[in-house]
């Protein structure tokens, strides 16, 4: 079974700019979660979706930050303008039909604003 | 405020030198308690889900407890591929099915 895809790996950008990552789910997995870990933390849920629906966005910074499902396989989270305090490695987690015991993450995006 | 608070942040052991992490949680109504492994560069990888206090799992090197405030992982007799970060997650009553982590504890073993 192939894992959750995420690219980039690594971006780096300047603060103000804009930046989207891309995440591929496990296939069939109607739950897709975008996690921010900042250095030495643990992750935190920026948003859930349920196929393509949202779920949860209460911890997403809405005035900069977006996401979306199409058609509920693929999603892209995007930033636009970047603060220094975005730097962080952004993780994608897919379940199915939330069931959090098949709760696959990839392995992230890092991403570095200067 | 759900909160998930675990220590040390970092700890060294020598090879075979057996120790636990702690997790201790204040959340308003546990589902289940996560404990995950994750190393530089990678996603977290999940170890065990523990539902009720009393509850214990293991794996390999590894043993996870729960108790009505708190969880311990205990590692017996560690090599240096057990080197990683442990993360402990809880998930909570009520919205959506999400998992709330603490910041993680270091463990580095030396040969």
């Amino acid at each position: 079974e192939a894992g959750v895809a995420q690219s980039p790996r690594y971006k780096i950008i300047e603060k103000r700019q804009s930046v989207a990552f891309w995440c591929n789910p496990i296939s069939g997995h109607a739950t897709l979660y975008w996690y921010q870990q900042i250095l030495g933390q643990g992750p935190k849920l920026l948003i859930q979706f349920q196929n393509n629906g949202v779920v949860d966005d209460s911890q997403l910074p809405k005035d900069r930050f977006s996401a979306e499902r199409l058609k509920g396989v693929d999603s892209t989270l995007k930033i636009q303008p970047a603060k220094l305090e975005d730097s962080a490695v952004y993780l994608c987690a897919s379940s199915l039909n939330r069931n959090l015991y098949g709760y696959t993450f990839g392995s992230g995006t890092r991403l570095t604003v200067v | 405020e759900d909160q998930v608070t675990q220590s040390p942040e970092a700890l060294r052991l020598q090879e075979g030198e057996s120790s636990s992490l702690n997790c201790s949680y204040t959340v308003s109504g546990l589902r289940g308690l996560f404990w995950y492994r994750q190393d530089p560069g990678k996603g977290p990888e999940f170890l065990f889900t523990l539902y009720s206090a009393g509850e214990e799992k293991e794996k390999e090197r590894l043993k996870a407890t729960l108790t009505k405030k708190e969880s311990f992982l205990h590692i017996t007799a560690p090599k240096p591929e057990d080197s990683a970060t442990y993360l402990c997650a809880v998930h909570v009553q009520g919205g959506s099915e999400k998992l709330v982590f603490g910041k993680g504890t270091k463990l580095t073993v030396n040969p």
